[in-house]
């Protein structure tokens, strides 16, 4: 149990353009997502926590007009880079809360833009 | 000083050896001590948590916190090259804030 997708696993777009990242808790019900974003050979970044229903919560220093985060279901998260630019090419990994201590992280996205 | 120190390696054993990961931190509030496993190119993968002090054991791995002095540790007993990966310690004192070690890079040659 406790399995979290991400779709897509890696995307190319071109600079200027917008791309959405879907993160699903596929056998049980996520009341809280979390999305990290993670460069070569560093460790995760918390960019934002997203609660089902309710606006994101953003870490200081996350642009949230430029990272749009949709929690619309107790399975469903999506993240949006909008006006993506080279310097927004990373891992992005998406978790989600099951208990109090447990998160469990999706397979992640590379994103790459040119 | 960062809140979660974790030494980034890379740190290479022979097939058997003994393991062992370490972080520190600064944060006494922190209750939620765990241990993810990635792989390259791969989300994180819970393998141990940890409830305040004290030593978890799960077949070859055994995690324990020292809150008193800041520090846990994840040891991996009779070492296999599957056991090559990225080791991150994170904490929290509650689901919604959870700060990650840098990661220790582990190769365990056949």
């Amino acid at each position: 149990g406790a399995v979290v997708s991400q779709h897509p696993s890696w995307v190319i777009c071109k600079s200027g353009t917008s791309v959405k990242i879907e993160c699903r808790s596929l056998d049980f019900q996520a009341t809280t997502m979390f999305w990290y974003r993670q460069f070569p050979k560093q460790s995760l970044m918390l960019m934002a926590t997203s609660n089902e229903g309710s606006k994101a919560t953003y870490e200081q220093g996350v642009e949230k007009d430029k990272f749009l985060i949709n929690h619309a279901s107790l399975t469903l998260s999506t993240l949006t880079v909008t006006s993506a630019h080279p310097e927004d090419s990373s891992f992005y990994i998406c978790s989600a809360g099951r208990r109090e201590y447990e998160q469990y992280f999706g397979p992640g996205t590379r994103l790459t833009v040119t | 000083q960062k809140e979660v120190e974790q030494d980034p390696g890379p740190l290479s054993v022979p097939e058997g050896a003994i393991v062992s990961l370490n972080c520190t931190y600064s944060n006494s509030a922190f209750q939620y001590f765990m241990w993810y496993r990635q792989y390259s190119r791969k989300g994180p993968e819970l393998l141990m948590y940890t409830y305040s002090s004290g030593n978890k054991e799960d077949g070859r791995f055994t995690a324990q916190v020292d809150k008193s002095s800041k520090y846990i540790s994840l040891f991996i007993r009779d070492s296999q090259p599957s056991d090559s990966a990225t080791y991150l310690c994170a904490m929290s004192y509650n689901n919604n804030d959870m700060r990650f070690g840098a990661g220790t890079r582990l190769t365990v040659k056949p």
